[in-house]
């Protein structure tokens, strides 16, 4: 059973920069079509993708946070990190790590993390 | 950006009813739309991909169709635990984007 994990902190300081990983088991990001994404949700609100990685270490990123995000992976340790700088008050949110399924037509965030909620607040 | 518009936002209904949910895209994504169903304080899940096809495992009332900019999803009998929100999503191209999504209340 595929499983993921969100670890980071629960509470950073305005411009501060956040870290976040998410260690998986029961899938390796060297297989093709495999891929894993960050979403977040601030409170009561809706989804929004920010990043993406892929088995072969293709990085994508939403346009309007672009500068501020950097998606890694660490294939050893089964991890992919997250990082996000220059934190503001609206950047408070659970942020998901995602394993996506990326086939010819099926592109899909299959198995989703339980979240970290990430408040920003001096 | 691709922009998602889900409607209505917010729905009541009751146990055994049949209900749609639209979703319309800013520009045509063929098929590449999915559908995903989200229960206070869990993660999102997988309910339909490409438009029509539904994920292994759940239940045959629910369904999907569309293509281009305008898409639904029919729930034939609601059952309760069906009440929840849910969510569009264009896979079409990055970035990917998702409808604000359409809260599904008991009457």
């Amino acid at each position: 059973q595929v499983t993921l994990r969100e670890s980071g902190p629960a509470l950073v300081k305005p411009t501060q920069t956040l870290t976040l990983t998410c260690s998986f088991s029961e899938f390796s990001l060297r297989t093709s079509g495999i891929c894993v994404s960050w979403i977040r949700q601030p409170p009561g609100k809706a989804l929004e993708w920010l990043a993406r990685i892929d088995w072969n270490d293709d990085k994508y990123y939403t346009p309007s946070l672009k500068t501020r995000l950097s998606i890694s992976r660490d294939t050893s340790k089964n991890q992919v990190v997250l990082t996000m700088t220059n934190m503001e008050p609206v950047d408070t949110a659970t942020y998901h790590c995602v394993v996506m399924v990326y086939a010819t037509v099926r592109i899909t965030f299959d198995y989703w993390g339980q979240g970290s909620l990430v408040t920003v607040s001096s | 950006d691709i922009q998602m518009t889900q409607s209505p936002s917010s729905l009541s209904a009751s146990v055994g009813d049949r209900l749609t949910i639209t979703c319309r895209a800013s520009q045509n994504i063929r098929s590449y739309l999915n559908w995903y169903q989200q229960k206070p304080g869990k993660a999102p899940e997988l309910l339909i991909y490409v438009a029509s096809n539904l994920q292994s495992g759940v239940p045959s009332r629910f369904s999907g169709s569309g293509s281009g900019t305008d898409f639904t999803l029919t729930i034939s009998s609601l059952q309760p635990e069906d009440f929840a929100t849910y969510y569009c999503q264009q896979s079409y191209t990055t970035p990917y984007t998702f409808g604000q999504g359409t809260k599904l209340e008991i009457k």
